[in-house]
C-alpha cells in the first residue's frame, strides 16, 4: 500500500522568508502524480501544487515550488516569499488512483 | 454546481444514534470520495464511487458505515449507531474520473460531533 510520510508536524517562518516542506512516499507503481495541498482554518482543502511522477521538470506556481525526486521518492515544496495567508495545514498526497494523504504540516507565519 | 456542496456543515448527535451527511459533486464529475478527517490529524480514506459503483471501500473503519451514491451525482454517507469516536469532520471530493491525472475538488466538510 502506498503511504505518504510528512516528518515536520509544525514549522513557522519570518514573513517574506522562504520555507521548505518535506514529503517522502512508499510506492512500487511508476506512474502517479503527487500533490500539495493547503487547508486554512475554514476547512476547504485548496490545490497548491501538482507534480506528475513521469515528468523531470519540478513544478512551479508563483511562489510556489517543489523538489521532486523521484529515485529518493522525495517531494518537497519550497514557498519563497512567505505572506501572512500562507499560515495553513499542508498536505502532501500521492495518487494512482485514490488520494493518500500525509499527516499535515502546520506552517505559522511570524509577522 | 460551482463546487462540492456538502451537508449538514456540522452535526451533532448522541451516542447510538445514526447520521446521513450528504455530498453533491460537481457536475459532470464521476468520481466521488470520502475522506474523514480527525482534530488535528491527516485525512483518511473511506470510499470510492466510480459512477455509482465503489471500486474501493476498503477505508470504511466498520459495518457502521456505508455510502451510497445515486444517479452518478449525489452522494449518501451514513453512520449508524454512533459512537464517539466517529466524532470527526467528513470530506467529500469529486473529479472527472478516477484517473490519477485529474485533480480533486474538495467540499468544506461536514463536522460530526457525538456526544
Amino acid at each position: 500500500a502506498q503511504t505518504v510520510t510528512q516528518s515536520q508536524p509544525e514549522m513557522s517562518v519570518q514573513e517574506a522568508e522562504t520555507v521548505t516542506l518535506s514529503c517522502t512516499y512508499d510506492t512500487s507503481e511508476s506512474d502517479y502524480y503527487l500533490f500539495w495541498y493547503k487547508q486554512p482554518p475554514s476547512r476547504q482543502m485548496i490545490l497548491v501544487i501538482r507534480q506528475e511522477a513521469y515528468k523531470q521538470q519540478n513544478a512551479t506556481e508563483n511562489r510556489f515550488s517543489v523538489n521532486f525526486q523521484k529515485a529518493a521518492k522525495s517531494f518537497s515544496l519550497k514557498i519563497s516569499d512567505s505572506q501572512l495567508g500562507d499560515a495553513a495545514m499542508y498536505f502532501c498526497a500521492y495518487r494512482s488512483l485514490k488520494l493518500v494523504f500525509g499527516q499535515g504540516t502546520r506552517l505559522t507565519i511570524n509577522p | 454546481g460551482a463546487g462540492v456542496s456538502q451537508s449538514p456543515s456540522n452535526k451533532v448527535t448522541e451516542k447510538g444514534k445514526d447520521v446521513e451527511l450528504r455530498c453533491d459533486p460537481i457536475s459532470g464529475h464521476t468520481a466521488l470520495y470520502w475522506y474523514r478527517q480527525s482534530l488535528g490529524q491527516g485525512l483518511e480514506f473511506l470510499i470510492y464511487f466510480q459512477g455509482n459503483s465503489a471500486p474501493d471501500k476498503s477505508g470504511l473503519p466498520s459495518d457502521r458505515f456505508s455510502a451510497e451514491r445515486t444517479g452518478g451525482s449525489v452522494s449518501t454517507l451514513t453512520i449508524q449507531r454512533t459512537q464517539q469516536e466517529d466524532s470527526a469532520v467528513y470530506l467529500c471530493a469529486s473529479s472527472f474520473s478516477g484517473s490519477g491525472a485529474n485533480v480533486l475538488t474538495f467540499g468544506a466538510g461536514s463536522r460530526l460531533t457525538v456526544l
